[in-house]
């Protein structure tokens, strides 16, 4: 078993649909990151945390330290979302390798 | 600031070839990590480097090596290439004094004919 599972592998949604990307962990961690990853390979990072809930522009994430489980949701989805989306966790504020899960491809349709 | 840099971004090698491969981390950052992406799947740890020193490594063979210069940059190398080394290779910077995100490259796109 891996010790980052994301959910759902593949999502594809109509433009304007609400999307939940889910991402489960089973080791202690400091920290969790969510990534985006377009087609051209470079991550981007969206967010960095490690309790409670963050949000930047129509992009949320949770996550519940106790379930070892976060959310990445986007609201009001657009085709420019579409890029795969990755969970990956570290277990040492700034001097961390990241543990990764296998990421979660969304698609948005016009 | 140009963030992380990678050079090169695409690579062509022969099986049995070295490579190497050259990360500049974001301004005012001091830790490098390389990770290995292979097709399909999420990035997997190789090794990071802080203050010139190999600190953490991941579960890759010693063909895989690496080395951190004093401005911070970093080179990784491969020897003794294998077809299933062609994967993307990531870098990417963080600060080791403060609670801050890593910062990714573009990738280094390396195919092994």
């Amino acid at each position: 078993k891996n010790e980052v599972e994301q959910s759902p592998q593949n999502l594809t949604a109509q433009e304007g649909e609400f999307i939940t990307i889910n991402c489960s962990y089973s080791v202690g961690i400091s920290a969790l990151h969510w990534l985006q990853q377009h087609p051209g390979g470079g991550i981007v990072s969206l967010f960095m945390l490690s309790s409670g809930k963050k949000k930047h522009g129509r992009l949320i994430a949770t996550i519940n330290i106790q379930e070892k489980h976060s959310s990445l949701h986007i609201t009001a989805s657009h085709p420019r979302d579409s890029a795969v989306y990755i969970c990956a966790v570290g277990s040492n504020f700034g001097n961390e390798k990241l543990t990764f899960g296998t990421g979660t491809r969304l698609t948005i349709i016009p | 600031d140009a963030g992380v840099t990678q050079s090169p971004t695409h690579l062509i090698k022969t099986r049995g070839q070295q490579v190497t491969l050259r990360c500049s981390p974001k301004s005012g950052h001091d830790t490098v990590s390389w990770y290995q992406q292979a097709l399909g799947q999420g990035p997997q740890f190789i090794f990071q480097y802080y203050e010139e020193e190999e600190r953490q490594r991941g579960n890759f063979p010693d063909r895989f090596s690496g080395h951190q210069f004093p401005n911070y940059s970093s080179e990784l190398n491969v020897n003794a290439l294998l077809l299933g080394d062609s994967a993307l290779y990531l870098c990417a910077s963080s600060n080791s004094g403060t609670r801050t995100e890593a910062f990714f490259g573009q990738g280094t796109r390396l195919t092994v004919v």
